[in-house]
């Protein structure tokens, strides 16, 4: 059984302040790795994605993937309080028949 | 560039009833995913389409649910019946090739009563 955990949270920081979400996953094979961003009531929102080992930085937005603790964590520079959604952690295998397996997300709160 | 269309935005049924939920991906997107998201947890695949063929169906109630995508564009998904336990959102999400970045529709919302 494929398996991506996540911290549910509530995470609350302080507008300004780095948000660190965490993410492991149990399947060594997983290839691509994927942050989502998902407002209540809304859609999941695709805000990063990693392939390789390290840091990929967009913005605000930082992926840190290593595969051989099989963690991935996405960090959130100067939170906003537009930044308080659930997070949710996706992982694939660059295999054919093979979708995006979730975690359950951890909410995110910041505060002004 | 337009995003993954969705219709209905919501629906509400009584058990047994049918419902059929659209979907029209990104153009040029081969790969499209049904995913079905209860409330507080992850999406979880339904079925996924590259082009026109099924490539993973395993986690559908093929009892109940049926899903086509005859012309390799726009996609279908029907429950008969619904049970209560469907009440959910129904995402569609597209990708331009399989295990790749994967782009979500506005879903729909389901409420069987």
């Amino acid at each position: 059984q494929k398996e991506v955990e996540q911290n549910s949270g509530p995470l609350s920081v302080p507008e300004g302040a780095i948000a660190s979400l965490n993410c492991t996953y149990s399947d060594r094979v997983s290839q691509s790795f994927f942050w989502y961003r998902q407002y209540s009531g809304k859609s999941p929102e695709l805000i990063m994605s990693i392939y390789s080992n390290g840091d990929k930085e967009d913005g605000r937005f930082t992926a840190q993937l290593n595969k051989a603790s099989q963690y991935v964590s996405l960090l959130i520079r100067d939170s906003q309080p537009s930044d308080s959604a659930t997070y949710l952690c996706a992982v694939t295998l660059n295999q054919a028949g093979t979708a995006l397996i979730f975690g359950k997300g951890t909410t995110l709160s910041v505060s002004s | 560039e337009a995003g993954v269309a969705q219709s209905p935005r919501y629906k509400i049924i009584e058990k047994r009833q049918s419902v059929a939920f659209w979907c029209n991906p990104i153009s040029g997107h081969a790969t499209l995913y049904w995913y079905q998201q209860i409330l507080g947890q992850g999406p979880k695949l339904l079925i996924q389409f590259q082009n026109n063929g099924v490539v993973d169906d395993s986690q559908l109630p093929k009892d109940r649910f049926s899903a086509e995508r005859l012309k390799g564009v726009d996609s279908t998904l029907k429950i008969q019946p619904a049970k209560l336990e469907d009440s959910a959102v129904y995402l569609c999400a597209s990708s331009q090739r399989v295990a790749g970045e994967q782009y979500f529709g506005p879903g729909t919302r389901l409420t069987v009563t």
